[in-house]
């Protein structure tokens, strides 16, 4: 089946750490992966995607690269900062049936001044 | 710019009631779904459609009906609450399913079953 799998949270930081968020999947053939953004009391947000394999996606100084050896996705960026801090969710659309997505449970992360 | 637009924001229901949670998008979106989301569980789907009249169900379609009469609304419903349907929904649009890859969710309906 298909399936997402995210690190637990909370991830707490400091201002400027380096950030990863590791993904990996489950899925027949290759996905699409994405990753979501969720801030306090709002709805999720496309924060970046891949749709094939060694693709890397980025917004917002955020990074993540498609691996198909080692099925991940995970997610970086260099210098977080307190308005970073947020719900982040990776998600797979599968291959055969791009009308469905997967979530995985999502990672919580709080960015300290 | 409206997007998606949710209601109601909160409900508490008790147990066996019906209701409709309500969800409109004014981008022309062909593709609408609705999905759950439980701590711990990240979000699951639970129905979707592809367009006016047609509609599939997802990952967790048990106790919810929906239907689309218009390309801009997509309601679900729940016919007899159940305590385990306490839960955030959030209703969710797209030009092309995984084709664009971005869905655009609404802020969600916090529901409480008693």
């Amino acid at each position: 089946g298909n399936s997402v799998t995210q690190m637990e949270g909370p991830v707490t930081l400091s201002e400027e750490a380096f950030l990863t968020i590791n993904c990996t999947y489950t899925a027949t053939g290759y996905p699409s992966l994405f990753w979501y953004v969720q801030y306090p009391g709002e709805g999720l947000q496309l924060l970046l995607k891949a749709t094939k394999a060694d693709d890397k996606g980025s917004n917002k100084g955020f990074e993540a690269t498609y691996r198909k050896e080692t099925t991940s996705f995970h997610l970086e960026k260099g210098s977080v900062q307190v308005s970073d801090s947020a719900v982040y969710f990776c998600a797979l659309s599968p291959l055969y049936n791009f009308n469905k997505f997967y979530f995985g449970s999502g990672t919580k992360l709080n960015v300290k001044p | 710019n409206a997007g998606v637009t949710q209601t109601p924001k909160f409900q508490v229901l008790k147990t066996g009631q019906s209701m409709t949670l309500q969800c409109a998008q004014d981008m022309n979106h062909e593709y609408m779904s609705w999905y759950r989301q439980d701590p711990g569980m990240g979000l699951r789907l639970i129905h979707y459609s592809v367009g006016a009249g047609i509609t599939d169900q997802g990952e967790v379609p048990n106790g919810y009906n929906v239907s689309r009469s218009t390309t801009e609304d997509f309601p679900l419903r729940l016919l007899s609450a159940a305590p385990s349907q306490t839960s955030v929904y959030f209703c969710a649009s797209s030009s092309g399913g995984a084709l664009s890859g971005e869905l655009f969710f609404g802020e969600g309906s916090r529901l409480t079953v008693l």
